[in-house]
């Protein structure tokens, strides 16, 4: 029983491509998120989004957008992949302000 | 800007030791500080967590000191294990939209 599952797990593709990833949440949880993991495995928030409010972080290219079809699933669509844009993406839930729970992970590679 | 910092990158103790890694942060409106371990190919997972009112909080070999006038928290293992090799996180989650805010990372090694 996942909490929280990704797909795929890997994914590779060339530059200029667009691209989707998958999550979603078991939990019951209300809000979900995504992560970019470097190379140097520094994390980063993206995205924060429950069915009222979108929150973005200012670095974040806008080729990239959340869709949430509903409560449990929060993708990640990517447009014109870049070089730089190869990583591991994480998603994560929590229930309001609770613990997030992470996924896990999609490595994604740019050619 | 890196509004975390943590240090030191990559730490080796032998089994038995007390690794302490420790983190920095600037922004007062962070409200909730948790410590997340990561093993290679899987997700971070929560480990512990602290809240600002408190200056210590253990749950099991790991305890968190919270300096709140210094903006400082740190991380010790006790009585470290080669299972507890891992990558190790520490957060700082803003009191608007529940978003963290990571360290970099460190990188422990526990030898046998």
């Amino acid at each position: 029983d996942t909490a929280v599952s990704q797909t795929p797990k890997y994914l590779v593709t060339q530059m200029g491509n667009d691209k989707s990833i998958k999550c979603e949440q078991n939990l019951g949880h209300d809000t979900m998120y995504w992560y970019k993991q470097d190379s140097k495995k520094f994390l980063k928030i993206m995205f924060s989004y429950n069915n009222k409010e979108l929150i973005i972080n200012e670095t974040v290219p806008n080729r990239f957008s959340p869709k949430s079809p509903d409560k449990a699933h929060l993708n990640l669509h990517i447009n014109s992949l870049e070089l730089g844009d190869s990583a591991v993406y994480f998603c994560a839930s929590s229930h309001r302000a609770d613990t997030q729970y992470f996924g896990p992970g999609t490595r994604l590679t740019v050619l | 800007q890196q509004q975390v910092k943590q240090s030191p990158q990559s730490l080796i103790v032998q089994k038995g030791g007390i690794p302490i890694i420790n983190c920095a942060y600037e922004n007062t409106a962070f409200d909730y500080f948790p410590w997340y371990q990561q093993f290679p190919g899987k997700g971070p997972a929560l480990l512990i967590a602290i809240r600002p009112d408190v200056s210590e909080k253990k749950e099991g070999r790991f305890t968190i000191s919270f300096n709140k006038s210094a903006k400082q928290f740190s991380l010790h293992i006790m009585d470290s294990q080669p299972g507890d090799s891992a990558t190790y996180f520490c957060a700082a989650r803003h009191n608007a939209g529940n978003m963290l805010t990571f360290g970099g990372g460190t990188r422990l090694m526990v030898k046998p």
